[in-house]
């Protein structure tokens, strides 16, 4: 159950776009399209803004998006915006009924 | 929709159990999971249960250590923990499961946390 890897910290500016990636391995990310991403803003909850690899829930915007290549999912944020600032975490099914989540990215918007 | 109770602060070695009061849903429909975060770190998550309480999963960290129930006749989830360590220190979040009765879909409606610390 090791933690699935992701970039400390991502920046961009207003109206671009970014990219966080999550790196697993072979049992979990690259082996399920099982990967959900979770946005937290400092003192609340997380939320969740993507599952099963690319699937929006209701009412989270259309400029979140979620894919995956190989062993490693990404959460795509376009035309960015000053609320998306906040910690980013992935978490994927690893086999065996378990769940890792990722280390965390915290997205600045310039 | 979820309301977590229970934390507090609890010395090393001792137990604790937390709740998680579920309203408006179909409770009994939904596995739930349980998830951690230390202070100043990230997500780890904890343990989960199926939606009938038939299955019952759990994080190496907490294994042998910590049991997940539920009772769908009072919508209420719980995690018993005991030999609580000073690593359990954390807020201790509960979730449902976007994949009714499976836990592994993704979580999409969460609780606003209980802080449990372990400490001497």
């Amino acid at each position: 159950q090791s933690a699935l890897t992701q970039p400390a910290s991502v920046s961009g500016s207003p109206g671009q776009s970014i990219t966080i990636s999550c790196t697993g391995t072979s049992s979990d990310v690259g082996s399920y399209n099982l990967v959900s991403w979770y946005q937290q803003h400092p003192g609340e909850a997380p939320k969740m803004m993507i599952y099963e690899g690319s699937k929006r829930p209701s009412g989270v915007s259309i400029r979140f998006s979620g894919s995956k290549s190989g062993n490693t999912a990404s959460l795509t944020i376009s035309g960015l915006q000053a609320e998306d600032e906040a910690d980013y975490y992935c978490c994927s099914y690893a086999g065996s009924s378990t769940l890792v989540f990722g280390g965390g990215t915290k997205l600045t918007v310039l | 929709q979820l309301l977590e109770s229970g934390g507090g602060l609890v010395y090393p070695g001792g137990s604790l159990r937390l709740s998680c009061a579920a309203s408006r849903f179909t409770f009994s429909s939904y596995a739930m999971n349980w998830v951690r975060q230390a202070p100043g770190k990230g997500l780890k998550w904890v343990s989960s249960i199926s939606g009938s309480g038939g299955g019952t999963y759990y994080a190496d960290s907490v294994k042998g250590r910590f049991t997940i129930s539920r009772d769908n006749s009072k919508n209420t989830l719980y995690l018993q923990m005991n030999s609580l360590r000073a690593e359990d220190t954390a807020v201790y979040y509960c979730a449902s499961s976007v994949g009714g009765h499976y836990h592994y879909y993704g979580m999409d409606v969460w609780g606003q946390g209980t802080t449990v610390t372990v400490s001497s």
